[in-house]
């Protein structure tokens, strides 16, 4: 069964240091990988997603993220936090010959980004 | 901003009583998937609607059930509410294509309270 951990459920960064949000998935295909961002009472928002090819893939406001097959994760990263980049962060994954609506997330992770 | 509309933003009922959401998917979108996130989880696939058509279900009820309408716009109707039905609804939209790797785009989501 398809499958996304989320490790952690809080992540407390300086402003202007690197941070990192970690997703481990188990998928039995290729897996098709996403980042959404979710902000108080709103709903997700797309940041990035990887299909094939290079492993480090960009997406919106700065943030990337590196698919390892071997480790099977797909980590978030930006090189500067934000007070701004403070949010809930879910990693979502879909099997290559599942159904194209079915994301599988995580419980997510709470970003804090102190000043 | 996704150009996904959701309706109503918030909604409280009772137990027993039926439910009706609305989502709007954005220009050029063919394909809505909707998703239940309750309190402090993340989001959980309901089901997907393609071409008029249920195209994959998650593990809900049969009194959960959807509408897709030419326009591509969709509903997702709730039966004899029960208390765990509270819940954040998304709808997300997409453009199915044969490849399987398209970004699903979600609205602000619907609030659901049930006493």
């Amino acid at each position: 069964a398809q499958s996304v951990a989320q490790p952690e459920d809080q992540v407390n960064v300086a402003e202007g240091n690197p941070l990192t949000v970690k997703c481990t998935y188990s998928v039995s295909g290729n897996p098709y990988l996403f980042w959404y961002v979710q902000y108080p009472n709103r709903g997700l928002q797309f940041l990035l997603k990887y299909i094939t090819g290079d492993n480090l893939v960009k997406g919106s406001y700065g943030f990337e993220a590196e698919f390892n097959k071997s480790q099977t994760s797909f980590h978030l990263k930006k090189p500067s936090a934000l007070v701004s980049d403070s949010a809930l962060y879910f990693c979502a994954v879909r099997d290559e010959g599942g159904s194209q609506g079915n994301l599988i997330f995580g419980k997510g992770t709470k970003l804090s980004v102190k000043p | 901003e996704t150009g996904v509309t959701q309706s109503p933003t918030h909604l409280i009922k009772t137990r027993g009583q039926q439910v009706t959401l609305r989502c709007s998917s954005q220009s050029g979108h063919n394909t809505v998937s909707w998703y239940q996130q309750a309190l402090g989880q993340g989001p959980q696939f309901i089901f997907q609607y393609y071409r008029e058509e249920e195209n994959g279900r998650g593990n809900f009820p049969p009194r959960f059930s959807g509408l897709q309408f030419p326009n591509y716009s969709s509903e997702l109707n709730v039966n004899a509410l029960e208390l765990d039905d509270s819940a954040l609804y998304l709808c997300a939209s997409s453009r199915q294509t044969s490849g399987g790797a398209e970004t699903q785009y979600f609205g602000p989501g619907t609030r659901l309270l049930v006493l």
